[in-house]
Parts: C-alpha cells; structure tokens; sequence
C-alpha cells in the first residue's frame, strides 16, 4: 500500500474552510485516494474518494494535485461537530484499507 | 450513505469465555467485510478481512484460532473472540465494501467494546 503523510494535528476558526493535507508520494495508478474521519469513540465515518479528479459532494471537496502525489480534503465551513481525526487512505487491490495516525482537527469557536 | 450495524455496542464478558460480534449491512450486500482493532489513543488497526463464503485472510501476528470470522451470508459477518482475556478489551471495529471493484465505498459500523474482567 503507498504510504501516507499527514500533519499530526491542525486548528480551525468555526466557520472558516479547514484544509487539510496528505501526501501520498508512491501512489501507483490504480489507487484511490480515501478519507475518513472518527469521532471519539466512534466508528469511522466516510467522507470522499477519488481517483485522479477532483471531487465534491455534501460534505467535501477533495483535491488532487496533478501528479497524485498529494491531496487535500476540504471543509467548507468548519463547525464544532467537525473536530475529530481525519485519515487520508490510498487503497490497494481490494480496497483493504490500512490507518495510519491521521490528523487530529480542532474547530476553535 | 449505506449502513453498517454492529452488535453489540458494548459486552463485558468473563476472562475465559468466548464473545461473538455481529457485523450488518443494512441496505446493500457485502461480498467483502473488514474487522479492526482499535485501542486507547491509537489508530484503527486491521486484523482480517472476511468474504461472503471463503475463509478470512488475516493480518500477520493475528492468532486466526483466537478471533474466529464467519461471513456465512451477504449482508452478515462474525467476530468471536475465543478465550478471551483482559487484554483482548479493545473497540472492534467492521466494515463492509459496497459493490465489488477497486473504486467502492466502504463504510464502517458503530464499533464494539470489548471488556474482559
């Protein structure tokens, strides 16, 4: 599975876009790029996918740089429930899906 | 999105016995289903991964005698943690792949805690 990095921990202003980063450097061709995220004792919640475009739905956007070598999930307007660790996953064949540490988001009122 | 059900949320059992945990696809069918460890300030980690009909494929260093899969149907797959021991308490996690392919959402249950006294 490619490897993925992402910041230890960030802050947002409720109400402000949060972006959130991922590297994914040895991504190979035929791997999705997934982001979850878990609430406190929880368990994880889907919230995008993508391949190689950019794309939108109720909750994000995702963002993929040209190369796929990274990515960034985008809320558009952070609220209080936003805070929660978000995982930023590149699948293998079979979609096992492989957690790292993730990036702990605090939405600051 | 599609749901996954757990049950149950939370179990206590005694050191020694053996605990099942139900893992449901509610409104689609999972031909594949993930189960995960996850303990205290630490990240998901996966044990096996289960299909509808097959026997699990585990992670190594997962005792596959110890935590017993079953996905005996489409919508259904089983966790039992055989002799149990406080060490085993931990949140349990499944998850299931929507569809088949490289490109399908997966969506993951409510969790299981496990405490074993």
């Amino acid at each position: 599975d490619a490897k993925t990095t992402q910041p230890p921990s960030m802050d947002c202003a409720e109400g402000r876009a949060a972006n959130l980063p991922c590297n994914h450097s040895t991504i190979s061709g035929n791997e999705y790029v997934y982001w979850y995220r878990q609430i406190h004792s929880q368990g994880p919640q889907y919230i995008i996918h993508g391949l190689k475009n950019n794309e939108t739905n109720e909750m994000a956007s995702l963002i993929i740089t040209e190369d796929r070598k990274s990515s960034t999930l985008i809320l558009p307007h952070a609220t209080l429930r936003d805070t929660a660790v978000y995982y930023c996953i590149v699948t293998s064949y079979g979609n096992k899906l492989v957690f790292g540490a993730g990036t702990i988001l605090r939405v600051k009122s | 999105g599609a749901v996954v059900s757990q049950h149950p949320s939370r179990v206590i059992c005694k050191s020694g016995t053996s605990v099942k945990i139900e893992c449901r696809s509610l409104d689609f069918q999972a031909t594949t289903m993930f189960w995960y460890r996850q303990f205290p300030k630490q990240s998901l980690m996966l044990m096996a991964t289960s299909n509808e009909g097959s026997k699990a494929t585990y992670e190594q260093g997962v005792e596959k005698d110890k935590f017993l899969i079953n996905h005996a149907s489409l919508t259904l797959s089983t966790l039992t943690v055989t002799s149990a021991h406080p060490e085993d308490s931990s949140f349990y996690i499944c998850s299931a792949k929507e569809g088949q392919g490289t490109g399908n959402t997966i969506y993951f249950g409510e969790g299981s805690w496990l405490t074993v006294v």
